[in-house]
């Protein structure tokens, strides 16, 4: 099956710094990826949707400045915090979609952000 | 707005016993239907899902169900496994985006 490898699966790091997350289609082409942010015992929320070669398109809330996603190639996609503050502590979770009428989408274990 | 309004929020069910999820929309253009589930720091797996023109989709001990009228599609776990503790989501897709339920926490007693 579809497999999506999302990196790193944990990460803490310092106030004011910035952190990237990668996340890759092993063995499908993505030409869309997503990125939703999940909190304790809620669902998925949107974050931004990243289409191959083009600019992402963020949802209503989401400052783009913060977070900085790149969709460079068909199989990766990173998401970067930028200036990371506590409240930007969350699961953080990737998901791809091959092309077709029925694909599903694919998701990444996810990486858990904790910014001190 | 939420899109997908998913209930119960948290379900028990004893070993062998049959867990259901019920999922409803209001967008008619939703043409995909699917169900995932997740285990606690883990991202969502892709479980069944079905299009709005079948009103039944089987897969192992997982059924969905779906109403298109009623707008409203169900998850049925059948002879439920203290394995398939976790939560559930149910989602809906049009136009390059994914809609997703609330979640569902079951836990399976042995």
């Amino acid at each position: 099956g579809a497999v999506v490898s999302q990196h790193p699966s944990w990460v803490i790091c310092k106030s004011g710094t910035s952190v990237k997350i990668e996340c890759r289609s092993l063995d499908f082409q993505a030409t869309t990826m997503f990125w939703y942010r999940q909190f304790p015992k809620q669902s998925l929320m949107l974050m931004a949707t990243s289409n191959e070669g083009s600019k992402a398109t963020y949802e209503q809330g989401v400052e783009k400045d913060k977070f900085l996603i790149n969709h460079a190639s068909l199989t990766l996609s990173t998401l970067t915090v930028t200036s990371a503050h506590p409240e930007d502590s969350s699961f953080y979770i990737c998901s791809a979609r091959e092309l077709g009428v029925d694909s599903p989408l694919h998701f990444g274990n996810g990486t858990r952000l904790t910014v001190t | 707005q939420q899109q997908v309004k998913q209930s119960p929020q948290s379900l028990i069910v004893q070993k062998g016993g049959i867990s259901i999820i019920n999922c409803a929309y209001e967008n008619t253009a939703f043409d995909y239907f699917p169900w995932y589930q997740q285990f606690p720091g883990k991202g969502p797996a892709l479980l069944i899902a079905i299009r709005p023109d079948v009103s039944e989709k089987k897969e192992g001990r997982f059924t969905i169900s779906f109403n298109k009228s009623a707008k409203q599609f169900s998850l049925h776990i059948m002879d439920s496994q203290p394995g398939d503790s976790a939560t559930y989501f149910c989602a809906a897709y049009n136009f390059n985006k994914f809609y997703f339920g609330s979640g569902t926490k079951l836990n399976v007693k042995p």
